[in-house]
């Protein structure tokens, strides 16, 4: 089946800076590749996603890239705020209800 | 329109009982997939039920088994609970199988195996 890392594990940047966060992939048929934020005690919710006839998808301050070659997309946070403080997880589909998770990226917004 | 809604939020269950864990999509999605988050493991893809049929199933034990009714609503249950068992129980529904679009959370179901 797929398998997904994601790096790193955990991230702190200062507030204002930005914040990548890494995803490789192992399965050449996912298409579809969401990345979900979740704040302490909340359920996971989607901030962006990308399918695979795209390179880039950006969204104000949150951007993804995906190159499907190398089977690996990337979350790119700008001017990164406290509220930004979460962890983040990415996710690859083929199937489009059956996703596979990252072990997600605790990232810390320092004021 | 209300959202993913899980009960029970909580709960504590000893090792060898069993439990049963409910989810109410939202209102017109057919689609309810289930997902054990550990902090170790990450989201690890349980089931997922459409038309009251299993479409997909994960890599776990046969002691995690679901169902679900005319009416969309899902419940997952666990039998011959262990210790490893404990963990945070989300679904997820979306409005049909194979789309990726309207795919929504729960807040899950917090279970303490002790």
């Amino acid at each position: 089946g797929e398998n997904v890392e994601q790096h790193p594990s955990t991230l702190s940047v200062q507030e204002g800076d930005s914040a990548v966060i890494k995803c490789t992939y192992s399965d050449s048929a996912s298409n579809y590749f969401p990345w979900y934020k979740q704040e302490l005690g909340k359920r996971p919710q989607l901030i962006i996603d990308i399918r695979s006839n795209v390179g880039e998808k950006k969204d104000q301050r949150i951007a993804v890239t995906l190159n499907k070659t190398a089977k690996h997309f990337s979350l790119h946070i700008t001017e990164t705020q406290p509220e930004d403080s979460a962890v983040y997880f990415c996710a690859a589909s083929k199937t489009g209800n059956q996703f596979y998770f990252g072990t997600g990226t605790s990232l810390t917004v320092i004021p | 329109k209300a959202g993913v809604t899980q009960t029970p939020r909580y709960l504590i269950k000893t090792r060898g009982q069993q439990v049963t864990l409910s989810c109410s999509p939202i209102s017109g999605h057919r689609s309810v997939s289930w997902y054990q988050q550990t902090p170790g493991q990450g989201l690890q893809f349980l089931f997922e039920y459409f038309s009251e049929t299993q479409r997909n199933k994960g890599n776990f034990p046969g002691r995690f088994s679901g169902r679900q009714f005319s009416n969309s609503r899902s419940e997952m249950n666990v039998s011959t609970l262990e210790l490893g068992d404990s963990a945070l129980y989300l679904c997820a529904s979306s409005p049909n199988a194979g789309t990726y679009y309207g795919y929504t959370f729960g807040s899950g179901t917090r279970l303490t195996v002790v």
